[in-house]
């Protein structure tokens, strides 16, 4: 089966920007979706494929893909976006099966 | 409003079963996918598989098959996480999630508040 891979964590500045990476062979067939996640909620979709943005998230949220790495860039980071972030791919080797990345956790200095 | 809703949470003794349910509304449950997504005390989220009521097609993520079964109750629009006999390590949350958009698994949208499991003898 596929694997995804993501840094453990980052840090940003306030105001800064981060770009959030996700590593796998999958990336090359599929679109990532991208989800952010706070201590003790569910997590919240921010981002998914070529180029969308969910109702109510942020303009600040957004995504690209080259080749078998998708990144998540956060142009301003504000406090509240400290959260751990993983990003999500169907598996290209399996029809209809999915898999998540390792997660990055993103502090907001 | 579009909203998914589970069960309370659960303490439980290994070997025991149980069975975890996710129920939909706001949207036509047989239309869209299901998915249960696992979460152990501080890491990161585990896909565990998918269920398409309109059919009951299912998949499982190698890690789960044989270890879960996934089910849906169209009549009361209701998916279902059941384990035969649970073990220390099911200690966890668990996620149903559905997809933004209808008949695909691409991305998801719509989260269920999440079950805690604890099992413990």
């Amino acid at each position: 089966s596929s694997e995804l891979t993501q840094d453990p964590a980052v840090s940003v500045a306030l105001g800064q920007t981060v770009r959030i990476t996700c590593q796998g062979e999958s990336l090359r067939y599929y679109y990532a979706s991208w989800y952010q996640q706070k201590p003790g909620q569910a997590p919240v979709l921010v981002f998914y494929g070529k180029n969308n943005r969910p109702s109510g998230i942020p303009d600040r949220f957004s995504a690209s893909s080259s080749g078998t790495t998708s990144s998540l860039t956060i142009t301003g980071a504000q406090a509240e976006d400290e959260a751990d972030y993983y990003c999500k791919s169907r598996d290209s080797g399996r029809n209809n099966h999915l898999v998540f990345g390792t997660g990055t956790q993103v502090t907001v200095l | 409003e579009v909203q998914l809703v589970q069960s309370g949470a659960e303490v439980k003794k290994p070997g025991e079963s149980l069975k975890i349910s996710c129920k939909g509304s706001g949207y036509t449950f047989t239309r869209y996918w299901i998915a249960w997504v696992r979460q152990t005390p501080g890491k990161g989220l585990e896909w565990m598989g998918i269920i398409y009521p309109g059919d009951s097609d299912t998949r499982y993520s190698p890690s789960f098959q044989g270890q879960v079964t996934i089910s849906a109750d169209n009549s009361i629009n209701t998916a279902y996480l059941h384990w035969s006999s649970l073990q220390a390590s099911d200690t966890a949350m668990y996620y149903c999630a559905r997809p933004i958009e209808v008949a695909t698994i691409s991305a998801f949208d719509i989260w269920g508040q999440g079950t805690a499991v604890t099992v413990s003898s």
